[in-house]
């Protein structure tokens, strides 16, 4: 089985880019898709990239996801970074021998 | 509108079994693209898997807890239902359901109930 990797902790500036990365320890990234949730403190996650790189309806367009297969890891980006964005980020994908889903640790975004 | 809603103890002693439900709307649960999956977050820690229905009734564990998680649906009352038996003060955690509308093409839970914090101690 798998893991996905993420740093615990990414800091930026508003107005600034954030980009976070989450690795998958064995097989492909691109074997099964890459989603991407955003938990407020005290609230339930949201989707904000699902499908490795589509935006639900509602997400800005500042949020933008990616894949690097020679890096096999994922990436979140956020540009225009606004205070609003600071929460926590789960990368998430699934392990189709097991039909398993697999979140990454998470990474807290603070804009500062 | 799309909901989910979990219910189901707050608080529970050590060895007891813990049974959750989750009652959806805005969607019928006999859409054959349609999954549920509840996932929980011990205080502070990261989301956790734990089980999945699929639209065919077929299931699936975190094969670490496997032994202890049944899952299950009941249409008629548009309810998914986790039972996790031998609880522990480890298993104290917000439970949240949320939903899989891609069948089997993706793994993507596109809405979530709000949780429900449940404790477990004596």
């Amino acid at each position: 089985n798998f893991m996905l990797t993420q740093p615990r902790s990414v800091s930026e500036s508003p107005g600034k880019t954030a980009t976070i990365s989450c690795t998958r320890s064995s097989g492909s990234i691109g074997t099964n898709y890459v989603q991407w949730y955003q938990q407020r403190p005290g609230s339930a996650p949201t989707t904000v990239i699902y499908e490795d790189y589509h935006r639900p309806s509602g997400v800005p367009d500042r949020f933008s996801g990616s894949i690097d297969r020679s890096s096999n890891s994922a990436s979140l980006t956020i540009s225009g970074l606004k205070t609003e964005d600071e929460a926590d980020y789960y990368c998430q994908s699934y392990e189709t021998s097991i039909k398993a889903w697999v979140f990454g640790g998470g990474t807290r975004l603070t804009v500062l | 509108q799309v909901t989910l809603k979990e219910s189901g103890p707050v608080r529970v002693k050590p060895t007891e079994t813990l049974t959750l439900t989750c009652t959806v709307s805005g969607f019928s649960l006999t859409d054959t693209r349609m999954g549920v999956t509840w996932i929980r977050q011990s205080p502070g820690k990261a989301l956790e898997w734990l089980a999945h229905i699929f639209p065919d009734d077929e299931t699936s564990y975190n094969t670490s807890l496997k032994s202890r998680l049944t899952i299950s649906k009941d249409t008629s009352k548009s309810q998914v239902v986790l039972i996790m038996t031998n609880v522990n003060p480890v298993d104290t955690a917000t439970y949240f359901c949320a939903r899989s509308s891609a069948g089997y093409s993706s793994s993507s839970l596109d809405y979530w109930g709000q949780g429900i914090l449940v404790t477990v101690s004596s």
